[in-house]
């Protein structure tokens, strides 16, 4: 198994540029999430979809949008991105916690976007 | 305002020496506490997961304690290793739904020989 992959692993953009951040998992996990990472900061949630065909706002919503595209797949768009949206961004998932989960969150490896 | 903070900043030890990394949250109501190991340039990997019930958890040479009273929390490494070498987030749950996580800026680890 993959388990969550990311991609791309790099990026440089320009301010203005839009891009999207690709995410799939592999574990049929219900819920996905998008970080933000930033030196000195926890991670903080960006989005998050708790099952397919649904989505919600995290702690940092503004300036971007999700597409919960399947079970497997959940992206994140910027659509005019900004300096202040340079960061290493970490998707991840994880089934609800019960019988068969601790509530255990699964990581990707992280994309690193640039913009100038 | 729910919070996490970690300490210390970052931490310098020898290979095969036990280190204790600190906790301390004020995140209400507690659902449950997690640590995550990240090595540089990768994504968070899950050490432990607590509840409030649970006061002890190991996994491997890393064992994590958990006081709700005080509302403290550390991950104690025995015998390192320089793949201990990373920095550990220590991540509070403020319900059973991992949309409320409140994640601390995290102790960053060396281990040289």
């Amino acid at each position: 198994n993959a388990g969550v992959t990311q991609t791309p692993k790099f990026q440089v953009l320009k301010t203005g540029q839009s891009m999207t951040l690709q995410c799939a998992q592999d574990m049929n996990h219900n819920s996905m999430y998008w970080y933000r990472q930033d030196p000195g900061m926890g991670l903080r949630l960006i989005y998050y979809s708790a099952s397919e065909g649904t989505t919600d706002k995290g702690e940092v919503p503004n300036g971007y949008n999700v597409s919960r595209l399947n079970k497997r797949e959940f992206s994140l768009r910027l659509e005019s991105a900004a300096p202040s949206q340079t960061s290493v961004y970490f998707c991840a998932s994880t089934l609800p916690p019960g019988l068969r989960s601790t509530g255990e969150l699964f990581f990707g490896e992280g994309s690193r976007l640039t913009v100038l | 305002k729910n919070q996490v903070e970690q300490s210390p900043q970052s931490l310098i030890i020898l290979e095969g020496k036990n280190c204790t990394l600190q906790c301390n949250y004020t995140v209400s109501p507690f659902s449950n506490l997690r640590w995550y190991k990240q090595d540089t340039g990768r994504g968070p990997v899950s050490l432990t997961i607590m509840t409030f019930s649970e006061n002890t958890k190991s996994n491997g040479r890393y064992t994590a304690t958990l006081d709700a009273d005080t509302k403290q929390s550390s991950l104690h490494i025995t015998a390192s290793q320089l793949s201990d070498s990373a920095s550990y987030i220590c991540v509070v749950s403020a319900r059973e739904n991992t949309d409320k996580l409140i994640f601390g800026t995290g102790t960053r680890l060396q281990v040289f020989p």
